[in-house]
């Protein structure tokens, strides 16, 4: 079983439409991180977080770590929004990040 | 512009040959890291360096080598006991326990 798991794995929307996607972890963590992959593979960090919720624009992320739950929402989705949103996992000790596989997400207009 | 660079952004490799892929940046981060991304796989992390001329293997190192002989600088060379090279890799810096910044990534291709 893996550390980090994502759901869902794919995902299609329709421009407009609230997105959710969902990650659980099964280790002690210091941090967790989202980060969003478009097609030419380049990687962007989106959020960084430890508890709560941050928010950035249309984006809003939230962290539960006595449930070891985190979940990336975006509001108002639009077809640039498409990309691969990937959950890592800072363990504690390890230097070191553990990743999901990725959620791909595809918004049509 | 502060960033990372990786290059080449492709790259060709014939059987029982050594290549070398570059990772260069300029926003003076300690650590640098390399990472393997497979299809329907989450990154894995093939190397990671916290400090100059001090490397540590992370969890697929076999058939990998780096150096780090400058800050700016953590080249990966891909020898030839890696068998299945044909993979792409990213390259990351950070400082602390701060978020990681990935370079735009080499796509590696076996002939």
């Amino acid at each position: 079983k893996n550390e980090v798991e994502q759901s869902p794995q794919n995902l299609t929307a329709q421009e407009g439409e609230f997105i959710t996607i969902n990650c659980s972890y099964s280790v002690g963590i210091s941090a967790l991180h989202w980060l969003q992959q478009h097609p030419g593979g380049g990687i962007v960090s989106l959020f960084m977080l430890s508890s709560g919720k941050k928010k950035h624009g249309r984006l809003i992320a939230t962290i539960n770590i006595q449930e070891k739950h985190s979940s990336l929402h975006i509001t108002a989705s639009h077809p640039r929004d498409s990309a691969v949103y990937i959950c890592a996992v800072r363990e504690k000790g390890p230097d070191k990040l553990i990743f999901g596989t990725g959620t791909r997400l595809q918004v049509f207009p | 512009d502060g960033g990372i660079t990786q290059s080449p952004k492709y790259l060709f490799r014939k059987e029982g040959q050594n290549v070398t892929l570059s990772c260069e940046q300029n926003l003076n981060h300690d650590a640098m890291y390399w990472y393997r991304q497979d299809p329907g796989q989450g990154l894995r992390l093939i190397y990671y360096s916290q400090i100059v001329n001090d490397f540590q293997k992370g969890d697929i190192a076999e058939g990998y080598s780096v150096s780090r002989e400058k800050k700016e600088s953590f080249p990966l060379t891909v020898t030839s006991a890696q068998k299945n090279p044909t993979a792409f890799y990213l390259c990351a810096t950070g400082r602390g326990q701060e978020t990681q910044y990935f370079g735009p990534g080499t796509r590696l291709l076996v002939l």
